[in-house]
């Protein structure tokens, strides 16, 4: 079964550091390029940023340049989000997804169930 | 910067059509993807680049476009089918944009 399966969330204050995990199972994780995309309480999904199968190209919404940072350990199936200097506007579920660079979709077809971070003094 | 715009709702009784657009801001248009979210559920891909349907999603889903809009048609409707539904597509730098999202509502 595929699988991306999120951890790390949690309550941090302003001003604060959150490093965000991913595992994925089920296919062959670096064949894939990976997204971390959030969504605000009772707003739309937000695209965060984006990985390359080989990690070497990497995207991030313009707002969040400079203070998140993605990255991949293709040996251990796992994607990364270390997101510094936290606000209050960051506080989202936050969602690993694959994106199809394999098939036909060229989508995010994989969606994990997501990890909350709260950023509250 | 790109957007998408979606409207905020659609209302449909059980078995009639909806239609839900969405409106890139900018040419060229790039191919859109429709995402359905339900509840406590994360998102699920019910169309890509504009008019597939993914395997396992009902063929009363389909999509359609015409210039800068896409179209999303549930025909048909159920009341399964009442979820909140996202268009997404890609701007000029190659980062991702998703609508706002629209709620569909089954009488």
């Amino acid at each position: 079964e595929v699988r991306l399966v999120e951890s790390g969330g949690g309550l941090v204050k302003p001003g604060g550091s959150l490093r965000l995990s991913c595992e994925a199972s089920g296919f062959i994780f670096s064949s894939y390029s990976m997204n971390w995309v959030r969504q605000a309480p009772g707003q739309g999904p937000e695209w965060v940023s984006s990985i390359s199968r080989s990690g070497r190209t990497i995207n991030y919404a313009e707002s969040l340049k400079g203070r998140f940072f993605i990255s991949r350990d293709n040996s251990m199936n796992s994607l990364f989000l270390e997101m510094n200097i936290l606000r209050a506007e960051d506080t989202a579920l936050y969602y690993c997804v694959r994106k199809d660079v394999v098939g036909a979709t060229d989508a995010f077809d994989v969606w994990g169930p997501g990890t909350m971070v709260t950023v509250s003094s | 910067s790109y957007e998408l715009t979606q409207p905020p709702s659609v209302s449909v009784s059980p078995g009639q059509t909806a239609r839900i657009t969405c409106s890139a801001d900018a040419m060229p248009k790039q191919y859109a993807f429709w995402y359905q979210q339900k509840p406590g559920q994360a998102p699920v891909l019910v169309m890509y680049k504009d008019t597939e349907r993914p395997s396992g999603i009902p063929e009363r889903f389909s999509g359609s476009g015409s210039g800068t809009t896409v179209t999303l048609t549930i025909s048909g409707v159920q009341a399964e089918d009442e979820a909140d539904y996202y268009c997404q597509s890609v701007d000029s730098g190659g980062f991702w944009v998703f609508g706002g999202g629209t709620k569909l509502t089954v009488l």
